[in-house]
């Protein structure tokens, strides 16, 4: 069982607007603004989408955007296209014994 | 562009040991904290192992304190983790990936393209 709880699945139409949401703990999430986004294809290595709970590296599009209420850091996409269909991880910092935590990973799937 | 490429997987008997290696380019290494990260087959991802781009300091999961061995070569601008005592439980696609600064470890980007280590008789 993963430290952070996802949906194992969403779905959107192209166009459209899709959330996932990650939930965690005061002494993960809620403690620290270091929650982080992946994006993996099938057979592909993940790729950074979201960094410090808001933050979007050099070449993500603005239709990626994160925010976080108490212990529940979000991803919402935006103009939902083809090529989002993926597997979505979110990420935390959490503190110095258990360092770092992922969530079980969300299946977004554009219909 | 910085790059990543993992090495070193393979098949091993339960209770056998493995040496995976990282080696990276396109960045200033010893700058930057790494990672290995694992993911079991259908399952998600599980950090693993991070050490400082000085080696000084050195973090582990639960599951493979005591097992697992971080280290790197500044020198040569190579990762490594070393495995011992595996399991099935520790079968899966090992990506090590670059940390944010000297020691932090709060994102990971890039990623390697993986190596897969299967244990089993």
């Amino acid at each position: 069982q993963s430290a952070l709880t996802q949906p194992r699945s969403v779905s959107g139409s192209p166009g459209q607007s899709v959330t996932i949401s990650c939930t965690g703990t005061s002494s993960d999430v809620g403690g620290y603004n270091y929650v982080s986004w992946y994006q993996q294809h099938p057979g592909k290595a993940p790729k950074l989408m979201i960094f410090d709970v808001t933050k979007r590296p050099s070449g993500v599009p603005d239709r990626f955007s994160g925010s976080k209420s108490g212990n529940t850091p979000s991803l919402t996409i935006s103009g939902l296209q083809a090529e989002d269909e993926a597997d979505y991880y979110c990420c935390s910092y959490a503190g110095s014994h258990t360092f770092v935590v992922f969530g079980g990973g969300t299946k977004l799937t554009v219909l | 562009e910085v790059q990543l490429l993992e090495s070193g997987g393979g098949l091993v008997q339960p209770g056998g040991s493995l040496r995976l290696s990282c080696a990276a380019s396109g960045f200033t290494f010893r700058n930057y904290a790494m990672s290995w990260v694992r993911q079991a087959p259908g399952k998600g991802l599980e950090w693993v192992s991070g050490i400082s781009g000085s080696a000084a300091s050195a973090y582990y999961a639960d599951p493979v304190k005591g097992r697992f061995t971080v280290s790197r070569d500044n020198s040569k601008n190579t990762l490594f983790l070393e495995m011992k005592s595996l399991g099935a439980e520790d079968t899966a696609v090992y990506y090590c990936s670059k940390g944010c600064g000297v020691d932090c470890y709060t994102r990971f980007d890039p990623w390697g393209q993986g190596t897969l280590v299967t244990v089993s008789s």
